[in-house]
């Protein structure tokens, strides 16, 4: 059974028509990251949320937003997607963070922009 | 940024055949993962080696953490087609207590039956 669930599998958007894209968990686990890795490159980490303190990567456009409304959900909202947004989305979670701690990775939400 | 780079970045050998990815940084980790990405899906993690000169077996898979927790390499035996797929290494920093988990630039390997 998945534990960390990504919404939609495939989304379309419009050249700076905003989109949110969903995670959810059933881990309980207090960290969720999203990541972006574009085509045959390694995920970027754009933000984490370590329960419900903000982490935000400095490397991050401020096109991105996250929110996490309770431990199990987090969202990404891309406020006006450009071509170069196009990519995919990654979710993760873990337990905590330290040395040992394990990421658990959704499938992903491949997004296209036209 | 800490710079992870990973070689060979693509590799195609035949059903059988041994085979090592390297992971490279000029920087020191806390840990070091290793995961397993298949086209469509997120990445699976493989393994962690925490402890430089570290080495962890997997089946046919062997990992190894450099003695100075700069570098990483993974060899695989008698690879088969179920290996094929992107292998990311995946180092930890801890920055005052801030962890960032920083990914290579990935190999991806296709055996070939």
């Amino acid at each position: 059974d998945a534990m960390v669930i990504q919404n939609p599998r495939y989304q379309v958007t419009q050249f700076g028509k905003p989109v949110t894209l969903s995670c959810s968990q059933t881990l309980n686990h207090n960290v969720m990251y999203w990541y972006q890795q574009k085509s045959s490159q390694a995920p970027k980490l754009l933000f984490h949320y370590y329960d419900k303190d903000f982490n935000n990567e400095a490397d991050t456009p401020d096109n991105f937003q996250s929110r996490r409304p309770n431990t199990s959900f987090c969202f990404l909202d891309i406020r006006s997607p450009g071509l170069g947004d196009a990519a995919m989305y990654l979710c993760a979670t873990s337990r905590s963070q330290g040395v040992h701690e394990k990421l658990f990775f959704g499938s992903g939400t491949q997004l296209s922009v036209l | 940024t800490q710079l992870l780079e990973q070689s060979p970045q693509f590799l195609s050998i035949q059903e059988g055949e041994n085979l090592t990815v390297y992971c490279n940084s000029s920087s020191v980790f806390s840990s070091l993962q290793w995961y397993r990405q298949e086209p469509g899906e997120g990445p699976v993690l493989l393994v962690t080696v925490v402890t430089g000169g570290e080495v962890k077996k997997l089946k046919r898979l062997t990992f190894q953490f450099g003695d100075a927790r700069k570098d990483s390499s993974l060899h695989i035996t008698a690879a088969q087609p179920g290996d094929t797929g992107l292998y990311l290494c995946a180092g930890l920093i801890s920055n005052f207590g801030n962890e960032k988990l920083t990914f290579g630039t990935g190999t991806r390997l296709t055996i070939i039956p």
